[in-house]
């Protein structure tokens, strides 16, 4: 049975920063491209980053780059969400998501999510 | 950049058809899925490469993706059916969700 598992959520300041985890099982990660999803309160899905299954290529939306930074540990089957210069406008509940394929193309299909971690910006 | 566009909600009878449309640039060139999203849950993948279903997911949905606009298209709508439902394309190298669209079922 697929199952990912985030954690490090919380309420942080302006300014400051959190990393995010997602524990996966249940199939073979490093085969898979990864994805960070988040939803602001009562608001849609904002897709936030990708990373491949090797780990080699990366991808994040305009709103979060340069801020951001996705990353996977192959070994201990975890994909990660390094967070910087957080703002009020990225509070929202960030789900990890398996990627149907090992790269980001045409087409990409989140099979599975995780329950999701809820990140509040505030002072 | 990229942009996807749904109507915010839809309303259905029960038992009757429900259409959720997608619109996109030239969408019909690109896959699109479709994604449902009950309160308080996660999304969960009801379509994808058009109009391929999951496993477990009911024959009632169904979708198709031509020209500029993907639909998701459910027959013999249910009460469980009622949601939030999302479309999401692939172009240049990110995901694209549409805003979404709250299907009621009254």
């Amino acid at each position: 049975e697929v199952q990912l598992l985030e954690s490090g959520g919380g309420l942080v300041q302006p300014g400051g920063s959190l990393r995010l985890s997602c524990a996966a099982s249940g199939f073979t990660f490093s085969s898979y491209a990864m994805s960070w999803v988040r939803q602001a309160p009562g608001e849609g899905l904002e897709w936030v980053s990708a990373i491949t299954g090797s780990g080699g290529s990366t991808h994040y939306a305009d709103s979060v780059k340069g801020r951001f930074t996705i990353s996977r540990d192959n070994s201990k089957n975890t994909l990660y969400l390094q967070m910087n210069s957080l703002r009020a406008e990225d509070t929202a509940v960030y789900y990890c998501a398996k990627d149907s394929r090992p790269a980001m193309t045409t087409g990409t299909t989140y099979d599975y999510w995780g329950q999701g971690t809820l990140v509040t910006v505030s002072s | 950049s990229y942009e996807l566009t749904q109507p915010p909600s839809v309303s259905v009878s029960p038992g009757q058809t429900a259409s959720i449309t997608c619109s996109g640039d030239k969408l019909g060139d690109k896959y699109a899925c479709w994604y449902q999203q009950k309160p308080g849950q996660s999304p969960v993948l009801v379509i994808y490469e058009d109009r391929k279903r999951p496993s477990g997911i009911p024959e009632r949905f169904a979708g198709s993706n031509s020209g500029n606009t993907a639909t998701l298209t459910i027959s013999g709508t249910q009460a469980m059916d009622e949601a939030d439902y999302y479309c999401q394309a692939w172009d240049s190298s990110t995901v694209v969700f549409g805003g979404g669209t709250k299907l009621t079922v009254l």
